[in-house]
């Protein structure tokens, strides 16, 4: 076990819905990381997050977004949703989101959009 | 950009066999270089870590060596056992980024 949690761990939705993934760090992990994982993509990073304020953006679209709030739990939210947005979707967690730090990956959300 | 090529899967070995996955990367600067592993129906976790050149990590039996001069990290494991069937990804880390390779799923058959 990781120690961070990530819900829920399957959401079957349709074309054009919105949808919020929520990941909640481990104990004491002030950096939070989200990543896509698809079979055409591999793993891709979307975001990353220090204490509330954004530090690093990656292959996000305009379509997603994410916060972290005060308790440092995040949400990614994925809006007008499309077939191609079918992926596993990974949160992972660190201490103060140094480049070279460990990270800690939750189980992750698979998403299916029908 | 910043990119990790590995070698393509999937690996299929018996068990006891030697395990090299190759792993080479393109980078500005000078990243920190990591293999993580995922087993199935979890997250990533990280096997080893190497942060600069010619620093060897090793962890569980797996040992993997940071080539500057050849940019390549590749993962070695003398003796592998059933129990390491899983996805490996190699990866870099620069500039706030962690940016990963398209992982190689390895079985190993007893």
């Amino acid at each position: 076990d990781s120690g961070v949690t990530q819900t829920p761990k399957h959401l079957i939705t349709a074309t054009g819905q919105r949808v919020t993934l929520r990941c909640s760090p481990r104990s004491g992990d002030l950096s939070v990381y989200w990543y896509q994982q698809s079979l055409d993509q591999g793993l891709q990073f979307l975001i990353q997050y220090y204490n509330g304020e954004e530090r690093a953006k990656g292959n996000i679209l305009e379509r997603f977004s994410a916060q972290q709030f005060p308790d440092l739990h995040s949400e990614l939210n994925l809006s007008s949703l499309e077939l191609g947005d079918s992926a596993l979707y990974f949160c992972a967690s660190s201490y103060q989101g140094a480049t070279n730090e460990k990270l800690f990956f939750g189980s992750g959300t698979q998403l299916s959009v029908l | 950009g910043d990119s990790v090529t590995q070698m393509e899967g999937p690996v299929t070995l018996s068990e006891e066999a030697f395990l090299t996955i190759n792993c080479t990367y393109t980078a500005t600067g000078y990243p920190s270089l990591f293999w993580y592993v995922q087993y199935p129906g979890e997250g990533l976790q990280l096997l080893l870590k190497a942060t600069k050149a010619d620093d060897k990590g090793s962890n569980k039996g797996f040992e993997a060596t940071y080539r500057k001069e050849t940019t390549s990290f590749h993962l070695e494991k003398g003796s592998v056992q059933v129990s390491d069937s899983a996805v490996y990804f190699c990866a870099l880390a620069v500039a706030q980024k962690l940016v990963f390779g398209q992982g190689t799923r390895l079985t190993i058959n007893p």
